[in-house]
């Protein structure tokens, strides 16, 4: 069975300095792996995804996250944090040719501080 | 634009009470799905659906039922509600691809007293 791990519940960063979360996935078959944003009291939204093409992926409100397979990580990057940025993130696998069931890591909250 | 729609958004239930979360999607997905989010648990997968009139159980399904009658619906059911059951409930669809993202409602916060 797939799992994801995320490190650090909370992550703290300066408005305009780089944002880094950590996702590292254990998976049987080849994975697809996805970044999702909350923002407070509302549901998840795609940040982006990768599906087997480009290893790095880009996706909205200037997130990237790069697929890493010897090291099965796919950590998600933003050069500059902004204040809207402040948000729970959560990375999640599926397996290629299963059921779309994801499995969930437990979430950064992201803290940007002026 | 409504995507998925859960009703209602909130609810305080007594113990031993029963409910229904209703989620409606507009976008034709066969896969539906029901979460509930607890600090610091992510989501865990209550149960789902393939297609209509099909489920089956997720990963904490114990206390909970569901219904797939129509294609956009899928029912969640609480049929004697206890504290452990007080979270946010997140029903999401999918066309069944595991290439394809799911897409997720706003969420019911549900208080158990």
């Amino acid at each position: 069975a797939q799992s994801v791990t995320q490190l650090g519940s909370h992550v703290s960063v300066s408005e305009g300095a780089l944002v880094l979360l950590r996702c590292n996935y254990s998976s049987s078959v080849p994975p697809y792996l996805f970044w999702y944003v909350q923002y407070p009291n509302q549901g998840l939204q795609l940040l982006l995804k990768y599906t087997s093409a480009a290893t790095l992926v880009k996706g909205i409100n200037g997130f990237e996250a790069e697929f890493k397979k010897s090291e099965t990580s796919f950590h998600l990057t933003k050069p500059s944090a902004h204040m809207r940025d402040a948000a729970e993130y959560f990375c999640a696998v599926s397996e290629a040719k299963g059921n779309n069931r994801l499995a969930f890591g437990k979430g950064n909250q992201v803290v940007v501080i002026p | 634009n409504a995507g998925v729609t859960q009703t209602p958004k909130f609810r305080v239930l007594k113990t031993g009470q029963s409910m229904t979360l209703l989620c409606a999607q507009d976008m034709n997905h066969e896969y539906m799905y029901w979460y509930r989010q607890d600090p610091g648990m992510g989501l865990r997968l209550i149960h789902y659906s393939v297609g209509e009139g099909t489920t089956a159980k997720g990963e904490v399904p114990d206390g909970y039922n569901v219904s797939r009658l129509k294609k956009q619906n899928f029912l969640l059911g609480l049929e004697s509600a206890a504290p452990s059951q007080t979270s946010v409930y997140f029903c999401a669809s999918s066309s069944g691809s595991s290439n394809q993202p799911q897409h997720f409602g706003d969420g019911t916060r549900l208080s158990i007293l």
